[in-house]
Formats: structure tokens, C-alpha cells, sequence
């Protein structure tokens, strides 16, 4: 079956420009989870979607990054007045629920490159 | 703060011989590890996984040793391929949690 799919692959945008990122997640998995992994670092957790709800946003730096999951599949990343640190690769995956009695791997995306000159 | 550490940022093995991948945490509330590959361009593929209630867990050439007293795990390659050339992640998390927290990785090159 299909894995999980981002787009756009490359975003390349101006300080102060609005951004939107999307995920499609594997069809079956609540589980939707954001990353975003800088130049020499592991993935950083950003948000966790269970279903529609938005379960724990602790992850998300300032008020400027916002994701929304209106019918519990697809997933948008919002980014507003965007910043020059930034730059980093988004990451998108998706998992059965976590403590659902299977191990909750979590399986990602090919991620968004965004670029902020 | 880093919960989960990989300070080896690269390592170089010969083919067929075996590659040890290192990760250290500091959170005793992990209980659910798992290694991460990664190539260039494409998102990070799950490998394996460790449960602690477990010290080892192997899957074919991989093997994922854990050491709770240490907070510290390994993962062993043997043996080692040139496919197998790629960044490898650490990563941990409580199982009831959702938040994985990552290493910075190592990257791996297997030599033909």
C-alpha cells in the first residue's frame, strides 16, 4: 500500500511569507505526528495528532507554527511570517495509536525541504 | 536538552565485517527504543525495535542489544553490506506517550 506522501518536496519561500505544508498519512493510521530535523540533527518532535484533535503540541516553537487535521487524515503545517531559522526539513509520519497493544512504529514521509531566504 | 545521545557521527566499516552503532539516554521513563535508517532524500525507515522489558531483540543481520542500568543501546550489522551505507537514528519514547525523541545520528559507510 501507499506510505505516507508530503507536498510540496521543495518549498522555497521569502522572510515573512506564510507556508503550508501537507501530509497524506497511511490510510488506516490516527496517528499523525510532525518533525522538523535541522542540518546535522535527528528529527524533533513538533505536534501529535490522535484522530482530529491535536493530543500534544508541546513540540511546536512559537505561536507562529500551527497544524491543523480537520478530518483526522490529511494533515497542514502552517507556518506564518516565516523566520530564516526556519529552514530545516518537515517530517510527517503516521502510526496506530500509541499504547494500542502494537508496537507504534512510526512510519515517515519523505519530508518537505523549506527554504526561507 | 538532549534525552537521547549518539556521539559517534560517523563510522567506516569493511564489507562483511560487523558495524556497532552506538546510543546513550538520559530519560529513565523510556521504555520503547528503535533504530532509524535513513538515505539521502528520502524520510527515516524504522529498522528495529527494543521493548525494555527485553536486552536484546534480533531481526536477520541486525541485532538491537539494550542495557538499562547503563541507559545505553547498540546496534549491531553483521554482516555489514555496502547497501547498508546509510545515517542511522537512535530514537526513544515512553510506549504510552507519543513524542519519539531522536539522536543526531551516525552515518554509517560500508566499504565494498
Amino acid at each position: 500500500g501507499a506510505g505516507v506522501s508530503q507536498t510540496p518536496s521543495n518549498k522555497v519561500t521569502e522572510k515573512g511569507k506564510y507556508v503550508e505544508l501537507r501530509c497524506d498519512p497511511i490510510s488506516g493510521h490516527t496517528a499523525l505526528y510532525w518533525y522538523r530535523q535541522s542540518l546535522g540533527q535527528g528529527p524533533e518532535f513538533l505536534i501529535y495528532f490522535q484522530g482530529t484533535g491535536a493530543a500534544d503540541d508541546s513540540g511546536l516553537p512559537n505561536d507562529r507554527f500551527f497544524a491543523v487535521r480537520p478530518e483526522g487524515s490529511v494533515s497542514t503545517l502552517k507556518i506564518q511570517r516565516t523566520e530564516r531559522g526556519d529552514s530545516a526539513v518537515y517530517l510527517c509520519a503516521s502510526s496506530h495509536p500509541p499504547g494500542s497493544g502494537v508496537y507504534n512504529e512510526q512510519f515517515f514521509g519523505p519530508g518537505t525541504r523549506l527554504t526561507v531566504l | 536538552d538532549q534525552q537521547v545521545k549518539q556521539n559517534s557521527p560517523s563510522l567506516s566499516v569493511q564489507e562483511g565485517r560487523i558495524s556497532i552503532l552506538n546510543c546513550d539516554y538520559t530519560n529513565s521513563m523510556f521504555d520503547y527504543f528503535l533504530w532509524y535508517k535513513k538515505y539521502p532524500a528520502e524520510g527515516p525507515t524504522f529498522l528495529i525495535s527494543i521493548s525494555s522489558i527485553k536486552d536484546k531483540n534480533e531481526d536477520g543481520r541486525f541485532t538491537v542489544f539494550l542495557n538499562k542500568s547503563a541507559k545505553h543501546l547498540s546496534l549491531h550489522i553483521v554482516p555489514s553490506q555496502p547497501g547498508d551505507s546509510a545515517v542511522y537514528f537512535c530514537a526513544a519514547s515512553r510506549n504510552t506517550g507519543n513524542q519519539f525523541y531522536f539522536g543526531t545520528g551516525t552515518s554509517l559507510t560500508v566499504i565494498p
